[in-house]
């Protein structure tokens, strides 16, 4: 049972690097979303995509780029990462066809701008 | 006032003891509501959907009070193992309409001790 699968499972990155950051679900969701959790903050919603080919903004999207390439992967770019983007990244996924539906997450991507 | 509140703690408590959570959400309208459980900053991991009649299962009980919007999470009998950080999860509306975005609580952290 691989859920919800993330890769890579940490970097480490320079400030100005660009990166993406993969995830893909083999549960059939329609719906993907990306997280960042910091000390403190909690999980914060950054992007997410209710069905393939849509994309909306979260809480906090500044900084980011989603893709939704097809029913199964939904990635994350930063495209010229600062240290203030350093966090532990999730990767989420649900059948929102249906209500009440929960969301199930990758194991994240610990990610570190020097 | 935050979308969903959550008391941090942390929650120290004995091995047996009875402990409870409550988490506050601001949205009259919201329809869905999950407990995760997360260790260690790793990723969360659904507990429990919480249920209008209020459910339980084993040693985890939820209950949802709508007139004073807030759920809870009782863990009778708690065990080492149930030392972890306890996420609440709710809607801002109506889930259809929200792609299923959810809002989580910062976390309540628990300590079980010998």
């Amino acid at each position: 049972n691989a859920g919800v699968t993330q890769t890579p499972k940490f970097q480490v990155l320079k400030t100005g690097q660009s990166m993406t950051l993969q995830c893909a679900q083999d549960m059939n969701h329609n719906s993907m979303y990306w997280y960042r959790q910091d000390p403190g903050m909690g999980l914060r919603l950054i992007y997410y995509s209710a069905s393939e080919g849509t994309t909306d903004k979260g809480e906090v999207p500044n900084g980011y780029n989603v893709s939704r390439l097809n029913k199964r992967e939904f990635s994350l770019r930063l495209e010229s990462a600062a240290p203030s983007q350093t966090s532990v990244y999730f990767c989420a996924s649900s059948n929102t066809e249906f209500s009440n539906q929960p969301q199930h997450f990758g194991d994240g991507t610990r990610l570190s701008i020097l | 006032r935050k979308e969903v509140e959550q008391d941090p703690g942390p929650f120290n408590v004995p091995e047996g003891a009875t402990v409870a959570f409550n988490c506050t959400y601001s949205n009259s309208a919201s329809q869905s509501f999950f407990w995760y459980r997360q260790d260690c900053r790793k990723e969360p991991k659904l507990l429990m959907s919480v249920y209008s009649s209020g459910n339980e299962d084993g040693r985890f009980t939820a209950q949802l009070n709508r007139a004073s919007q807030y759920i809870s999470l009782l863990i009778r009998d708690s065990k080492l193992s149930d030392s972890a950080t306890y996420l609440c999860a709710v809607n801002m509306g109506l889930f259809y309409n929200q792609g299923g975005k959810l809002i989580f609580g910062q976390g309540t952290e628990l300590s079980v001790k010998p």
